[in-house]
């Protein structure tokens, strides 16, 4: 069971560019929504997070957008840059308990110049 | 930020024999770690939850016996691979949260394990 929800799989964008990323989700103990990236042969490392009393966080280039309701949150990545090119995944955490984080499918970003 | 180190980062196996993995905390106490294993082009499996002083807590499907976790201290847990097998060949990365807020999981950069 998929309960963490990613899309698209793979994303092209040229430099300069937005780079939208989705991610749905189902179970309503969730309350802590992470972003990671992780480049080949390396960890996942915590990009921005949001919890779901937010509609929207924004660090630097970075914008994740919630939407409660729909269970659906996204991240939004400004003014893409090459560096960027790496494979980004969302996930939830469950409240309570050991907080066991569940990620997404990922979604592999490519930025071109 | 809080830095979270594994080791080895690769380690090369003959089919039968045993891997010990290491991930330690290094700049911060975690009562809690995780391990998570991750095929090529895939998301990150979740293992087991280490707890420091108890035992670690399984996910389905994953072998407790093959798949020894042993977390000895605040820094400190050890993913053992018992007499491993070429199909269990994988990037296997550990997790610490920062104790006591538990706010953010850190991650380690991962060791590669390739059995023969």
């Amino acid at each position: 069971q998929q309960q963490v929800k990613q899309s698209p799989q793979s994303l092209i964008v040229q430099k300069g560019g937005i780079s939208i990323i989705n991610c749905a989700y189902e179970n309503t103990a969730f309350d802590y929504f992470p972003w990671y990236q992780q480049f080949p042969g390396k960890g996942p490392a915590l990009l921005i997070a949001i919890r779901p009393d937010v509609s929207e966080k924004k660090e630097g280039r970075f914008t994740i957008s919630f939407n409660k309701s729909a269970k659906q949150f996204s991240l939004h990545i400004m003014d893409s840059q090459p560096g960027d090119s790496a494979t980004y995944f969302c996930a939830a955490r469950r409240s309570g308990g050991y907080q066991k984080v569940t990620f997404g499918t990922g979604t592999k970003l490519q930025v071109i110049p | 930020g809080a830095v979270v180190s594994q080791h080895p980062s690769r380690v090369i196996c003959k089919s039968g024999t045993s891997v010990k993995i290491e991930c330690r905390s290094l700049d911060f106490q975690a009562t809690t770690m995780f391990w998570y294993r991750q095929f090529p082009k895939k998301s990150l499996m979740l293992m087991a939850t280490s707890n420091e002083g108890s035992k670690a807590t399984y996910e389905q499907g994953v072998e407790k016996d093959k798949f020894l976790i042993n977390h000895a201290s605040l820094t400190l847990s050890t993913l053992t691979v018992t007499s491993a097998h070429p199909e269990d060949s994988s990037f296997y990365i550990c997790s610490a949260r920062d104790f006591p807020t538990g706010e953010t999981q850190y991650f380690g950069p991962g060791t590669r394990l390739l059995v023969l």
